[in-house]
Formats: structure tokens, sequence, C-alpha cells
């Protein structure tokens, strides 16, 4: 399987400024037939589902605000919220789905207002 | 609009079983494979398993968790997803959801295996 592992495991940021979070898989996510990398952000705040953010790891999800992008190709992703608002607050999630016999998710960072 | 509704949660004992429905609309599910993914409480996400389209034979994988528990199925002409679920055991407890393979999620359906 391929082993996602985010860092933090948990982030305090003050309103307006930058946060990031990063993931690493064990195993490259780039299908060099087409050039995409198979990775994905998830936002989910208490008691919720999770909700897609970004997939392709860079194409924003339809409604999810501009703030939010992704970066990062092959195993290294970057997930980063420009200026944090305060409904950001939530457990963020990477996953890969190339291996689409044997998807895996990072263990999650929790983003807190500091 | 995309929905996604699971059912069929509940209290089962250890060694029972249970049969988890999702009902779509507002996407063509045919053409979508669906996904089911578990979350323990306060735990991360789990992916248990996939079905593939008819043009792909609904082709089916699972987490080597659930292998040769959990069988995956679904029926095109109700756009409904299953998950049955057999042997359960007290690490199977947790939210489950199905997804389409555009990862939109459903609400979730809670499934506790307790004597």
């Amino acid at each position: 399987d391929i082993v996602m592992t985010q860092s933090p495991d948990s982030l305090a940021v003050s309103l307006g400024e930058r946060a990031t979070i990063n993931c690493k898989s064990s195993q490259s996510v780039l299908d060099s037939s087409n050039n995409k990398n198979y990775l994905a952000w998830y936002q989910q705040k208490a008691g919720q589902p999770p909700k897609l953010l970004i997939y392709w790891a860079s194409t924003r999800e339809s409604g999810v605000p501009d703030r939010f992008s992704g970066s990062g190709s092959g195993t290294d992703f970057t997930l980063t919220i420009s200026s944090l608002q305060a409904e950001d607050v939530a457990v963020y999630y990477c996953q890969q789905y190339y291996s689409s016999l044997s998807i895996t998710f990072g263990q999650g960072t929790r983003l807190q207002i500091k | 609009e995309v929905q996604l509704v699971e059912s069929g949660g509940g209290l089962v004992q250890p060694g029972g079983s249970l049969k988890l429905s999702c009902a779509a609309s507002g996407f063509t599910f045919s053409g979508s494979a669906m996904h089911w993914v578990r979350q323990a409480s306060g735990k991360g996400l789990e992916w248990v398993g996939r079905i593939r389209t008819k043009v792909n034979k609904y082709a089916t994988g699972y987490a080597a968790s659930v292998n040769g528990r959990f069988t995956i199925s679904r029926d095109d002409s109700k756009n409904t997803v299953f998950l049955e679920m057999n042997s359960l055991k007290s690490e199977d407890t947790a939210v489950y959801y199905c997804t389409n393979s555009n990862w939109h999620w459903g609400q979730g359906t809670l499934v506790t295996v307790s004597s």
C-alpha cells in the first residue's frame, strides 16, 4: 500500500495568516501517461463528512474558496490556506487514488486558530 | 446536486451481519465507480472497497482488513450501492460513508459492533 504521511499533526495559525499542510507519499502518485497526480485534499469539520477541496493535486473543487490551493508532484504535496478564516477550523486529510485497489489517506492534520 | 444517502447502520453483535445501502442522485450513477470509506470515532479515514461500472464488469476491490468478509454490490436500476458485512468484529465499529468516483460523500451511517 502507498503510505501517506502528513505534517504537522496539528497546527495553530492566527486569523488572516497562512496555513500550510504537507503530505508525503511513500511512492509516486504521478501517472506519467497523463501527467496527473492522483492526490486529493479534504476538509472535515466536527460531526460532518469529509468535503473535497482539491483533486489532481491542484484543481480546486467547484465552490471552494480560492484561498485554498494545492501544489506538488510525485511524492510531495502541500495544501495552503492563504488567509485563515474562522470557518477553516477543521481536520484536513490528503488521499491518494493512484492505486485504485488500495486507496489510502493521510492521518489528518488538525487546524486551529491561534 | 449530488446526493448520497446511506442507511442500514445499527447495533450488531460480534460475528453478526449487516447490509448497508447508499442511494444516489444528481449524477450518472451507472457511469461512476462507487466506494465505501469508514471512520472510527475520533480516528482517520479508512478506504473499505469499491465497485466499478458495468463496462468494467462491476469489478470489486477491498481493503485487506475486510477482504473475504465484506461484499460490495450495486443496482444501477435503483441508483443504489450496497455493502454487505459479515463476521463483524468490534474493530469494524465506525461511521460508513459511500462516495462516488468524483469523491462526493454521503452523511454516513453508524455501525456499532458490540455485545
